[in-house]
């Protein structure tokens, strides 16, 4: 079973559109992210979550929404997409949000158009 | 910005063993030293975490320096698998929890 799954895996879209990522975590964890790759392969953290709570938001735009339903899922809805969006977004969870590991999905890669 | 400073790539032979760096000058004494790495394609994978004692799981061993200023990630016995992008991590602490930042990361290559 995957721990930390992420759909779609692929998505492109037009600019302009509203699309949203899900993520879902079968380890029991209390903490839940929401990374970015660009193209220049950084990965930057855009959100955290600690049992449905926000904890982080680094500076992300209000056009990207996180939402999570319970401490398991994670989603990530954005609007009015730009081509600056596209990336691969990652998903991670983690047992809590000290000093644990996290764990990664596989990604989802967006390309608008 | 990422507390840490690696090689931007690295040359290893198969079956030999593979000594990342890393530079943490600014650490202070709670923060964990963490590594990860992304083989291509796949989301980040955990290796190998430590706060000021040598660490060693079945992936690999983490060296921290007596001044915590620099460790070494060593992969005993590179196999091509482990051709990927290794990042050093100092976690750093935030309001309501920690930031895991990723550096630019070595580039691994190990090579038959």
């Amino acid at each position: 079973d995957t721990a930390v799954s992420q759909t779609p895996k692929y998505l492109v879209t037009q600019m302009g559109n509203d699309k949203s990522i899900k993520c879902e975590q079968n380890l029991g964890h209390d903490t839940m992210y929401w990374y970015k790759q660009d193209s220049k392969k950084f990965l930057k953290i855009m959100f955290s979550y600690n049992n449905k709570e926000l904890i982080i938001n680094e500076t992300v735009p209000n056009r990207f929404s996180p939402k999570s339903p319970d401490k398991a899922h994670l989603n990530l809805h954005i609007n009015s997409l730009e081509l600056g969006d596209s990336a691969v977004y990652f998903c991670a969870s983690s047992r809590d949000g000290g000093n644990t590991e996290a764990f990664f999905g596989q990604g989802t890669r967006l390309t608008v158009v | 910005d990422a507390k840490t400073t690696q090689p931007t790539s690295m040359d290893c032979a198969e079956g030999r063993a593979a000594n990342l760096p890393c530079n943490h000058s600014t650490i202070s004494g709670n923060e964990y030293v963490y590594w990860y790495r992304q083989i291509h394609s796949q989301g980040p994978q955990y290796i190998i975490h430590g706060l000021k004692n040598n660490e060693t799981n079945e992936m690999a061993s983490l060296i921290i320096t007596e001044d915590r200023k620099s460790s070494t990630l060593i992969l005993p016995h590179a196999t091509l698998r482990d051709t990927a992008v290794y990042y050093c991590i100092v976690r750093v602490a935030n309001t309501g929890g920690f930031k895991t930042i990723f550096g630019a990361g070595t580039r691994l290559f190990v090579k038959a």
